[in-house]
């Protein structure tokens, strides 16, 4: 009940193209959701988060897409760039204050140009 | 801009050996984390801390592992006898009440 299943483990998109990253989760006491954004040798770093009182939320070329009755929540990157080559995490946690994040396996996202 | 800062950027240490992984978090946060990425797998909680005392912890972070605040700044993962399955990127993380957990750049344990 403590797991985010992320998919898919791996995508490649062409430069100018949609990555669309899927997560779903069980525990509906999770009520805050983070994507975070890693490249190699560095830690994640927060990209977008919503909380699920809204269906979706937009930063940019960054869009979280939330579906509480599924209980799944998606990243969509438009107009991929070679710079957006990294792994993405989806997470979640209750919203309390210092309750741990719980990650899902990550999707290393190859954008070629 | 403020960071989460860890020390050091990689260790090497034989098996049985004790090593400390030390961080500081950002200056007005009160939760502190340490997350654990084995090589090309997910980040994994390990323990959170608030208010001087563990506020959480995984089944990873069995009796080997402790941490510390020993003073206002710093914020240490010891583990007493590490293991070979102990290499991995640790990640110190922390957090206010209001704002998102801010992570480290990791510190690179190899046991040999």
């Amino acid at each position: 009940q403590q797991q985010v299943k992320q998919s898919p483990q791996s995508l490649i998109v062409q430069k100018g193209g949609i990555s669309i990253i899927n997560c779903a989760y069980e525990n509906t006491a999770f009520d805050y959701f983070p994507w975070y954004q890693q490249f190699p040798g560095k830690g994640p770093a927060l990209l977008i988060a919503i909380r699920p009182d809204v269906s979706e939320k937009k930063e940019g070329r960054f869009t979280i897409s939330f579906n509480k009755s599924a209980k799944q929540f998606s990243l969509h990157i438009m107009d991929s760039q070679p710079g957006d080559s990294a792994t993405y995490f989806c997470a979640a946690n209750p919203n309390q204050a210092g309750t741990a994040l719980i990650f899902g396996k990550g999707t290393t996202l190859s954008v070629s140009s | 801009e403020p960071e989460v800062t860890q020390t050091p950027s990689h260790q090497v240490t034989q098996m049985g050996q004790e090593v400390i992984l030390r961080c500081v978090p950002i200056s007005n946060h009160l939760y502190f984390y340490w997350y654990r990425q084995i090589l090309g797998q997910k980040v994994e909680f390990l323990v959170s801390f608030y208010n001087n005392e563990i506020s959480e912890k995984s089944e990873i972070f069995d009796d080997q592992f402790s941490v510390e605040r020993p003073d206002g700044s710093n914020f240490t993962l010891k583990i007493r006898s590490t293991k070979l399955e102990d290499s991995a990127m640790y990640f110190c993380a922390s957090r206010s009440r209001t704002t998102e957990a801010f992570f480290g750049q990791g510190t690179r344990l190899t046991v040999v």
